[in-house]
C-alpha cells in the first residue's frame, strides 16, 4: 500500500475510554505531523515529529499523547477525551526536516465522543 | 499571534464560469504559499502553491497570484467543472518563532451544472 494510512476510519467512545489513532506512511518521509479537523475551523497543527523527535507540540491537552516509534509510524493515544474532541483528525507526512515541504496526508480518523 | 484569513466561505458559480479564492496573512516572513483541494469524504492534497519570489504561477485551469506587499494571495480557476467542487485550504508556511503551516478555514466551492 502506498501513501499514508490511518486506522481507524471512524471511532466512538466515551468520556471514560483509552484508544489509539494509528497512521502509517509508506513514502519515505522524515516528517509526520497530526491535524484536528473542525468544522468551519482552520486546519488545527497538533503534533509535528521530525526525524522521531517531537518538534511541536501546540498546546495541545494532555488527554492528547502522541508517539513516534520510527519515521514510518505515528500514533494519537486519547483517554478522557470532552464531547469537544469530536472531528476528523488527520495524519500527514513530508519529505526532508525543513518542515516546510508538501503535506502528504491521510483520509482521516472520525471521532466521536459520547 | 499568526493567522490566515479565507475569503469567502462558500462560492456557487456556474459551470465554465470562472472561481476566486482569496487569501490575507499575517506574518510577513512567510514564504510559501500552498493551496489544498479536500473532496467529500477525501484527504486534502495540494493542488498548486507559490513561493514569495514569484508573484503569479499557473498550472492549466488553475493560478495563484501573491502580492508580498498587501500579504494577500488569491486561488484562480477558470472554466470551472463539476469535479471542481470540493472544499479548498490556503496555507502560510511561519517562520517566526516556529516552522509551521497556518491554514486559512476553507472555501466550499459548488461548481453549478
Amino acid at each position: 500500500e502506498t501513501g499514508v494510512t490511518q486506522t481507524p476510519r471512524h471511532l466512538v467512545m466515551g468520556m471514560t475510554n483509552k484508544k489509539s489513532l494509528k497512521c502509517e506512511q509508506h513514502l519515505g518521509h522524515n516528517a509526520m505531523y497530526w491535524y484536528k479537523q473542525s468544522a468551519k475551523k482552520p486546519l488545527e497543527l497538533m503534533f509535528v515529529y521530525s526525524l522521531e523527535e517531537r518538534v511541536e507540540n501546540n498546546s495541545v491537552p494532555s488527554r492528547f499523547s502522541p508517539e513516534c516509534p520510527n519515521s514510518s509510524h505515528l500514533f494519537l493515544h486519547l483517554h478522557t477525551l470532552q464531547p469537544e474532541d469530536s472531528a476528523l483528525y488527520l495524519c500527514a507526512s513530508s519529505h526532508g526536516t525543513s518542515l516546510s515541504g508538501e503535506l502528504f496526508f491521510g483520509e482521516g480518523s472520525r471521532l466521536t465522543v459520547l | 499571534g499568526e493567522n490566515v484569513e479565507q475569503h469567502p466561505s462558500t462560492l456557487s458559480v456556474q459551470e465554465g464560469d470562472s472561481a476566486v479564492i482569496k487569501c490575507t496573512y499575517s506574518d510577513s516572513a512567510s514564504n510559501y504559499f500552498p493551496w489544498y483541494k479536500q473532496e467529500l469524504g477525501k484527504r486534502p492534497q495540494l493542488i498548486i502553491d507559490i513561493r514569495s519570489n514569484v508573484g503569479e504561477k499557473k498550472d492549466q485551469r488553475i493560478a495563484v497570484t501573491l502580492n508580498k506587499t498587501a500579504k494577500h494571495f488569491s486561488l484562480h480557476i477558470t472554466e470551472t467543472q463539476p469535479e471542481d467542487s470540493a472544499v479548498y485550504f490556503c496555507a502560510a508556511f511561519i517562520l517566526s518563532g516556529t516552522y509551521k503551516y497556518i491554514f486559512g478555514t476553507g472555501t466550499r466551492l459548488k461548481v453549478l451544472a
